[in-house]
């Protein structure tokens, strides 16, 4: 089956740096996109950041282009999100997911989830 | 904010319908599929609906989706109290090589 399973979260300072892990099992890795999304304390989903099945192309939201990096490690079924120059409204939970069809976006599995904190 | 609006909570009783509406615009709901997604408090979100209208396997026929022009819409039937969730509508858009997710409506059983 399916397992997304989310690591590296943690408190850090602002203007800090974290990557996040994400380990993928239970399908062919290197054939779907994937995505980052992430949701603050009480707050609606938000999408981070997509990388291509290909890892040719990768897609930024504008609250974090220039300062996350989305990529993938085909021969570890991981996907990261490097994340610097943190700041106090990227404090949120961040979840992985998979697009359900290769070039059609839409997340279909979800990880657990892992919290970043950025506080001083 | 979101391009896709929602509304913020809907409520009604054990066995009613409620009927949850996503709005958007050409570039997003009017050129690519929509999808569906249901969060308990504490959970990750998981898919109810993708391609405005087809339910992954184990998702129960009281859950159905449908589009019209730039909206979407999701439809619970028989509602539960195991239905009380946050919904959101989720979308690419094409122009702005962004994907969307709707506002969020907060789904109460009376």
């Amino acid at each position: 089956q399916v397992q997304l399973v989310e690591s590296g979260g943690g408190v850090v300072q602002p203007g800090g740096s974290l990557r996040l892990s994400c380990a993928a099992s239970g399908f062919a890795f290197s054939r779907y996109g994937m995505h980052w999304v992430r949701q603050a304390p009480g707050k609606g989903l938000e999408w981070v950041a997509f990388i291509w099945y290909d890892g040719n192309n990768n897609d930024y939201a504008d609250s974090v282009k220039g300062r996350f990096t989305i990529s993938r490690d085909i021969s570890k079924n991981t996907l990261y999100l490097q994340m610097n120059s943190l700041r106090a409204e990227d404090t949120a939970v961040y979840f992985c997911a998979r697009e359900y069809r290769s070039g059609f976006f839409d997340p279909d599995y979800w990880g657990q989830g892992t919290l970043v904190t950025v506080s001083s | 904010q979101s391009v896709l609006t929602q509304p913020p909570s809907l409520s009604a009783a054990a066995g009613q319908k409620v009927t949850i509406s996503c709005s958007g615009g050409s570039s997003n709901i009017g050129s690519n599929y929509v999808s569906w997604y249901q969060q308990l408090p504490g959970t990750a979100p998981k898919l109810l609906i993708y391609e405005f209208t087809k339910r992954p396997s184990g998702i129960p026929d009281r859950f159905s989706g449908s589009k019209s022009g730039t909206s979407a819409t999701l439809a619970i039937t028989g509602l539960q109290t195991g239905d009380e969730a946050d919904y959101y509508c989720g979308t690419w858009d094409s122009i702005l090589k962004i994907y969307f997710f709707g506002s969020g409506t907060r789904v109460t059983v009376l």
